[in-house]
């Protein structure tokens, strides 16, 4: 039983295009993150939301907008899509704020190409 | 600016020795530190930590030492498996808030 699920595994779309990327998680957790990869294999946080409201937006392009619409789920939507968007998207999910330490679960990432 | 670096690409190692795998950070205001080991096609799991009052955390085969003063820490395993082989990222925090990343390091144990 998957702590932390993300669908789709893939995606391929074309520049412009609007997309989503959902996150489940069934741990009963209070804080989910997502987190891009790049080609660089720089691993960085986009947004942390606690109990569905918005705790950190790191410098993203405002054409990403998170989405929580109960405290198990945090998707990703992305507008206008750009190549540079090209990445891998892992979701995450805490216990609680400030738990990212130990009790961190990462889902098994959303491959993006942007064409 | 990349705050946690690790800068060998790749590591490989025979089984049954051990694996040095290094991280270094420029941040002191950095209070814990994180080992995560990632499979293909999968996330990132939690392996082991160490918070910045200790300077050796041991779980199993798995040890991590950290060097406040050189910034620097390094996972320790020993001996090393075959199942062992996958990526390796390091990661810190300051406030808990957050995890910053390094580009991590895969390691292959040949058999």
């Amino acid at each position: 039983d998957t702590a932390v699920s993300q669908t789709p595994k893939y995606l391929v779309t074309q520049m412009g295009n609007d997309k989503s990327i959902k996150c489940e998680q069934n741990l009963g957790h209070d804080t989910m993150y997502w987190y891009k990869q790049d080609s660089k294999k720089f691993l960085k946080i986009m947004f942390s939301y606690n109990n569905k409201e918005l705790i950190i937006n790191e410098t993203v392009p405002n054409r990403f907008s998170p989405k929580s619409p109960d405290k198990a789920h945090l998707n990703l939507h992305i507008n206008s899509l750009e190549l540079g968007d090209s990445a891998v998207y892992f979701c995450a999910s805490s216990p609680r704020q400030g738990h990212m330490n130990t009790e961190a679960f990462f889902g098994q990432g959303t491959r993006l190409t942007v064409v | 600016d990349q705050q946690v670096k690790q800068n060998s690409p790749s590591l490989s190692v025979q089984e049954g020795r051990i694996s040095i795998l290094n991280c270094d950070y420029t941040n002191s205001m950095f209070d814990y530190f994180l080992w995560y080991k990632k499979y293909p096609a999968e996330g990132p799991t939690f392996l082991i930590s160490i918070s910045s009052i200790k300077d050796k955390n041991e779980d199993g085969r798995f040890t991590v030492f950290l060097n406040k003063s050189a910034k620097h820490l390094s996972l320790h395993i020993v001996p090393s498996q075959p199942g062992d082989s996958a990526v390796y990222f390091c990661a810190a925090s300051a406030g808990a808030n957050n995890l910053f990343f390094g580009t991590g390091t895969r390691l292959t144990v040949i058999p």
